[in-house]
């Protein structure tokens, strides 16, 4: 089955800086690639995606890139707020499945 | 749109016991998937349904039934709990992908 690796698992930065999430996966059919934000006791919600056939997205101070040549996509945050804090998952999708990273811990600092 | 409900928020059983945990969407998507939610884990997908009367199986399917008679509603079946069965289960509609996940119920099992 799928396979995703996600790095790094927590990470801490200061308000106003960027972070990055990064994310591997092994199944050359995926062609979806969403990410998920879940705060402490919610539910996982969906906050950008990504298709195959795009190699980045932008939304407002949230954008992905994808390079499905080297099978890794990730996740950018710009002028990182305090509400920004909370888990952040790199989903793949193939068909009717998805298959969840491991999650990064993202603390923004004030 | 109340979106995707789930019943009920918590649960403690005894090992052995069977349950049913519900979800419904008033969205009219054809996708509904269950997930359980283990400690510092992604999410992993139990059985998902594309349509009504229609089920599959994912990652993580054993001691778990499900059926899809109607659109709305995706009911989740533990046969005989066990205790490591003890999770977080979430519930998600979409019309390809699920996009929208319910507020999870928390089952433990003694």
């Amino acid at each position: 089955g799928e396979n995703v690796e996600q790095h790094p698992s927590t990470l801490s930065v200061q308000e106003g800086d960027s972070a990055v999430i990064k994310c591997t996966y092994s199944d050359s059919a995926s062609n979806y690639f969403p990410w998920y934000k879940q705060e402490l006791g919610k539910r996982p919600q969906l906050i950008i995606d990504i298709r195959s056939n795009v190699g980045e997205k932008k939304d407002q101070r949230i954008a992905v890139t994808l390079n499905k040549t080297a099978k890794h996509f990730s996740l950018h945050i710009t002028e990182t707020q305090p509400e920004d804090s909370a888990v952040y998952f790199c989903v793949t999708g193939g068909g009717n499945k998805l298959t969840f990273g491991t999650g990064t811990q993202l603390k923004v600092e004030l | 749109n109340a979106g995707v409900t789930q019943t009920p928020k918590f649960q403690v059983l005894k090992t052995g016991q069977s349950m049913t945990l519900q979800c419904a969407q008033d969205m009219n998507h054809e996708y509904m998937s269950w997930y359980r939610q283990d400690p510092g884990m992604g999410l992993r997908l139990i059985h998902y349904s594309v349509g009504a009367g229609i089920t599959d199986q994912g990652e993580v399917p054993n001691g778990y039934n499900v059926s899809r008679s109607t659109t709305e509603d995706f009911p989740l079946r533990l046969l005989s709990a066990a205790p490591s069965q003890t999770s977080v289960y979430f519930c998600a509609s979409g019309t390809e992908q699920p996009q929208h996940f319910g507020d999870g119920t928390r089952l433990s099992i003694l």
